[in-house]
């Protein structure tokens, strides 16, 4: 069966610090991968998605970045952390052929000081 | 500019009661609805609602989809302490299986 990693759990940073996010899939190949951001009362917002390894489309402009060096593995990165970067961040995938549903990670509850 | 859409935003029910949740959407290129509960971390997949697929039902929890009047809704019965979560809908309206999620529905069943 399939299942999905996404860690840390949680991570505190102070502003202008550099984040890396990682996930990661098994038991599937070729997935499509999706890193979601949760605001309190704003339900999921996504911020990027990708459906092969090096390929990564954009969602919303911001100081964030996602890369894809591996078929199974998903990162979320930024070179300086803001305050508004403060947030649940969820990393999901779902089979590449067809109209498949989204799986998603644990989540990292993510707080900027 | 496509939008997904739920109601209540929250609720409040005693065991044992029915619930139902709603879920209406504007969208370009309607391809699929999917329907996901959340407790504390992942959101967790119940249903996916497609042209092709448009009631289902697993238990005590049951959804169907009206393409035509652009809704769907997600009915919970004899409702539990367990069934407390948030309700997220989702709609991939531009056929390019990216999701449009809502807001959600905070749900607390009272024992």
């Amino acid at each position: 069966s399939q299942t999905i990693h996404q860690w840390p759990a949680t991570l505190v940073q102070p502003v202008g610090s550099p984040l890396s996010l990682e996930c990661t899939v098994e038991g599937t190949s070729n997935p499509n991968l999706y890193w979601y951001r949760q605001a309190a009362g704003r339900g999921l917002q996504l911020l990027f998605y990708s459906v092969g390894i090096g390929q990564i489309s954009s969602e919303v402009p911001q100081n964030l970045s996602a890369s894809r060096p591996q078929d199974r593995q998903f990162i979320l990165s930024s070179k300086k952390l803001l305050l508004s970067d403060s947030g649940f961040y969820l990393c999901a995938w779902s089979a590449g052929a067809g109209n498949q549903p989204q799986h998603f990670g644990d989540g990292t509850r993510l707080s900027i000081l | 500019e496509d939008k997904v859409v739920q109601s209540p935003l929250s609720l409040v029910v005693h065991e044992g009661d029915t619930v139902t949740l709603n879920c209406s959407y504007e969208v370009t290129n309607f391809r699929s609805l999917l329907w996901y509960k959340q407790e504390k971390k992942a959101p967790t997949f119940l249903f996916m609602l497609t042209s092709s697929g448009i009631e289902k039902k697993s238990g005590r929890l049951s959804s169907i989809l009206d393409k035509k009047e652009l809704f769907s809704i997600l009915n919970i019965t004899a409702t539990q302490t367990g069934d407390s979560a948030v309700y997220l809908c989702a709609v991939d309206g531009s056929g390019t299986y990216k999701y449009i999620f809502g807001t959600g529905t905070r749900l607390k069943v009272l024992a």
